[in-house]
């Protein structure tokens, strides 16, 4: 059964333009949420976790239990954020992960 | 302070033919971890390790095994390597509850 559902390959936006990337998941329990990014030539690394509660380069994400979501958003693209975007859950036992399809984010000047 | 890295970056295989694929990390992790990444599938998890001489079973294990002899090594063996397989490989460690770390990945084709 799909965990973690990105439901968007691709997404465009401008440049300045504000841009949010969907993630919803289904778990029973208090899963731990990530978002992890992969920009182009790099290794797939951690943007930001919901335990953390932080922004990290503009993004923020909040989990909303109610809805199952973990939506990551930022108030204004730029062009350095076109990468590859993966939502991810860990079961609250902490082995395994179950990532998302990801989203191919483009960011046009 | 290499990180994660894997052996070898390419390879290309014929149907049935074996090879192991090797992870190295010198962060002292306890949990390392193997996926596979295919276009639209995202990563799936094929088998993972809590620590050195344990392994389990991920979302899609069938056709792969892993050894962890030492804990700083994570073995991916294909004992009979299909066209299915063909597909990006991604190490990954971690430290108890913290952030994963990967490797550049292994580009491998069966033909």
């Amino acid at each position: 059964a799909q965990r973690v559902t990105q439901p968007e390959k691709l997404l465009s936006v401008f440049k300045g333009a504000p841009v949010e990337l969907k993630c919803n998941y289904s778990y029973s329990g208090s899963p731990e949420l990530f978002w992890y990014v992969q920009y182009s030539r790099q290794r797939l690394q951690l943007l930001l976790r919901h335990i953390s509660r932080e922004s990290i380069k503009g993004f923020t994400a909040d989990l909303n239990k109610g809805e199952t979501s973990f939506h990551l958003k930022k108030p204004f693209a730029q062009e350095e954020d076109s990468a590859m975007y993966y939502c991810a859950l860990s079961p609250n036992t902490g082995n395994q992960f179950y990532f998302g399809t990801g989203t191919s984010l483009t960011v046009i000047p | 302070n290499a990180g994660v890295t894997q052996t070898p970056k390419f390879r290309v295989l014929k149907t049935g033919q074996s090879m192991t694929l090797l992870c190295a990390q010198d962060m002292n992790h306890e949990y390392m971890y193997w996926y596979r990444q295919d276009p639209g599938m995202g990563l799936r998890l094929i088998h993972y390790s809590v620590g050195e001489g344990t392994t389990a079973k991920g979302e899609v294990p069938d056709g792969y095994n892993v050894s962890r002899l030492k804990k700083q090594n994570f073995l991916l063996g294909l004992e009979s390597a299909a066209p299915s397989q063909t597909s990006v490989y991604f190490c990954a460690s971690r430290f108890g509850l913290g952030e994963q770390y990967f490797g550049p990945g292994t580009r491998l084709t069966v033909t």
